[in-house]
């Protein structure tokens, strides 16, 4: 069966400081990923989504950005953090190929930017 | 742009009765609907999906309609339970690739 794994589950970042955020899939091959933002009480914001090694797009321009080295693994990234990163990360995968496929997320990672 | 709305903010039923959820959307035509629960301080688990083409869709207790007319979702839980007290949120979406989320509706159901 498949697994979608986040970590660390809790981050607090001091204000102009680095950030990255691990996302890993098992049990699936060429997944589309994805990762989203929630603020507290709000919905879910599309940040970035890849549908293949190197192929990444971005939904939102921001201080944030998103690799994928390898097929199963979603990276989110930033240089310095700002206060309004702070929020809910959660990253997700569908089936790739086009299909429509519902999402599975992770547990998400809770960010706190102080 | 494209706007979703979800009736409200949160919603307060009795356990037993039927909670009726609205999902209205507004300058696009998505091909399909998706349905899911969130659960505070968890990632969204997907609960349903219903094509353009489909008028209803059920699945145990939920049933959820889709009037692409109306542009508008209504999602069902009957004989309702404290445990489906959570966060619903609706994705409508004509692209298989990208989802937009609703901000959701709180659903509390009382014993």
């Amino acid at each position: 069966s498949q697994t979608i794994h986040q970590w660390p589950a809790t981050l607090v970042q001091p204000v102009g400081s680095p950030l990255s955020l691990e996302c890993t899939v098992e049990g699936t091959s060429n997944p589309n990923l994805y990762w989203y933002r929630q603020a507290a009480g709000r919905g879910l914001q599309l940040l970035f989504y890849s549908v293949g090694i190197g192929q990444i797009s971005s939904e939102v321009p921001q201080n944030l950005s998103a690799s994928r080295p390898q097929d199963r693994q979603f990276i989110l990234s930033s240089k310095k953090l700002l206060l309004s990163d702070s929020g809910f990360y959660l990253c997700a995968w569908t089936g790739g190929g086009g299909t429509i496929y519902e999402q599975y997320f992770g547990p998400g990672t809770r960010l706190t930017v102080t | 742009s494209q706007k979703i709305e979800q009736n409200s903010e949160a919603l307060n039923i009795q356990e037993g009765k039927t909670a009726t959820l609205t999902c209205n959307y507004t300058n696009y035509s998505p091909a399909y609907l998706q349905w899911y629960r969130q659960d505070p301080g968890r990632g969204p688990v997907f609960l349903l999906l219903i094509r353009e083409n489909e008028k209803e869709k059920r699945k145990e207790r939920l049933k959820v309609t889709f009037d692409t007319t109306l542009k508008q979702s209504l999602f069902h839980i009957t004989a309702s339970q404290p445990a489906d007290s959570a966060t619903y949120l609706c994705a409508p979406s004509g692209s298989a690739r990208q989802l937009t989320f609703g901000s959701g509706t709180q659903l509390t159901v009382l014993p």
